[in-house]
């Protein structure tokens, strides 16, 4: 089986202060995890992925992510917030094997100017 | 490449009524997927298909029905609706010959049932 937790409903950040967005993941083999972002009143977004490799990945809008294997976590994260970054963000786990996503209940994400 | 598109945008039916959404993608995608989005409560897969011709049940199924007749098309059937059927759709596509590849999603349909 496999399951996504966002512990967060909202993260409020100021403009131009880093922002973090958290996920944790259970699978049973090796996971495959992306950040999908969605603007109001339009459809996710896909923002990165880690399959393997470098811990750090690198995604659209200057956002990345790290992957912690040993606390199954994959945070999404970027260095200087902006209040065009305000968004409901969404992690979603795919196990090796498996054909479908699970995705969290989302972060909504408020930077304030 | 228009992606993934989705008709209708918005639709309010009454209860007991049917219909059907649309999604059509022109990117030559095998797998395609339908999600129900509620508030608080993320996206919940309905039906998936990884061909023309096969589908299957994801984890909310009930009072749904899909076919998948080409690559292109992957229509959404209700066939009573209901109020617990009130929601946003999404239908989604990836390639799926590679298993590192993403999901494309279209704008969605809001469907409200009274």
């Amino acid at each position: 089986a496999q399951s996504v937790a966002q512990p967060e409903d909202q993260v409020n950040v100021a403009e131009g202060n880093p922002l973090t967005v958290k996920c944790t993941y259970s699978v049973s083999g090796n996971p495959y995890l992306f950040w999908y972002v969605q603007y109001p009143n339009r459809g996710l977004q896909f923002l990165l992925k880690y399959i393997t490799g470098d811990n750090l990945v690198k995604g659209s809008y200057g956002f990345e992510a790290e992957f912690n294997k040993s606390q199954t976590s994959f945070h999404l994260k970027k260095p200087s917030a902006l209040v065009s970054d305000s968004a409901l963000y969404f992690c979603a786990v795919r196990d090796s094997g498996y054909s479908t996503l699970t995705f969290g209940k989302g972060t909504m994400l408020l930077v304030s100017p | 490449n228009a992606g993934v598109t989705q008709t209708p945008k918005f639709r309010i039916l009454k209860i007991g009524q049917s219909m059907t959404l649309q999604c059509t993608q022109d990117m030559n995608h095998n797998y395609m997927y339908w999600y129900r989005q509620d508030p608080g409560m993320g996206l919940k897969l309905i039906y998936y298909s990884v061909g023309a011709g096969i589908t299957d049940k994801g984890e909310v199924p009930n009072g749904y029905n899909v076919s998948r007749s080409t690559t292109e098309d992957f229509p959404l059937r209700l066939e009573l609706a209901a109020p617990s059927q009130t929601s946003v759709y999404f239908c989604a596509s990836r390639t799926g010959t590679d298993y590192r590849d993403e999901q494309f999603f279209g704008p969605g349909t809001r469907l409200t049932v009274l």
